[in-house]
């Protein structure tokens, strides 16, 4: 089972540019979500779903959007690209019955520049 | 009140010692405690989970105690040894709410 897969696992982007992060699971799981990881600064959320079409913003939405036009993929789209996006971003499912594992890809190092 | 503050930020322990790392959280609607891992490369897993309904929960070398009172909980791990060095992220969230709010993270080394 391939589980949640996250594409690119590296990039490069200078400043201003745009790119798509990609996540598809294979779990059938309604709920998605989207964390940053910062070196020391734990995990954020950034966007979340709990369908198809369905998405909320989590702590720290700016800069970012999401879309979820069906259950297995969730996109987050970066418009303009600044340093301060320079992170690991980590997408994750979880079926949505409490006490059961979200399951997380293997993260995209993203530098901007 | 949707923070959870983890501690110490990092931690070096000999091989069989006992590491401890610790979470406290201030939102009482918390209702489920999960632990996470996560070795360099990859994204976190789940370790360990409780809920505030009990106050120590084994499995295996990991033993999370839960103190509801003062709303705190912490990971321990036995005989600890090199595999064990990870990132470990405590955890808390809400039913319902189905939103896992995470620690700092606590960066643990296990030297030979």
């Amino acid at each position: 089972n391939a589980g949640v897969t996250q594409t690119p696992k590296f990039r490069i982007l200078k400043i201003g540019q745009s790119m798509t992060l990609q996540c598809t699971q294979d779990m059938n799981h309604n709920y998605m979500y989207w964390y940053r990881q910062d070196p020391g600064m734990g995990l954020k959320l950034i966007y979340y779903s709990v369908g198809a079409g369905i998405t909320d913003k989590g702590e720290v939405p700016n800069g970012y959007n999401v879309s979820r036009s069906t259950t297995e993929d969730f996109p987050l789209r970066l418009e303009l690209a600044a340093p301060s996006q320079t992170s690991v971003y980590f997408c994750a499912s979880f079926r949505g019955i409490q006490g059961t594992e979200a399951f997380f890809g293997q993260g995209t190092r993203l530098t901007v520049v | 009140q949707q923070q959870v503050k983890q501690s110490p930020q990092s931690l070096i322990v000999q091989k069989g010692g006992i590491p401890i790392i610790n979470c406290a959280y201030e939102n009482t609607a918390f209702d489920y405690f999960p632990w996470y891992q996560q070795f360099p490369g990859k994204g976190p897993a789940l370790l360990i989970a409780i809920r505030p309904d009990v106050s120590e929960k084994k499995e295996g070398r990991f033993t999370i105690s839960f103190n509801k009172s003062a709303k705190q909980f912490s990971l321990h791990i036995m005989d600890s040894q090199p595999g064990d060095s990870a990132t470990y992220f405590c955890a808390a969230s809400i039913q319902g709410a189905q939103k896992l709010v995470f620690g700092q993270g606590t960066r643990l080394t296990i030297n030979p």
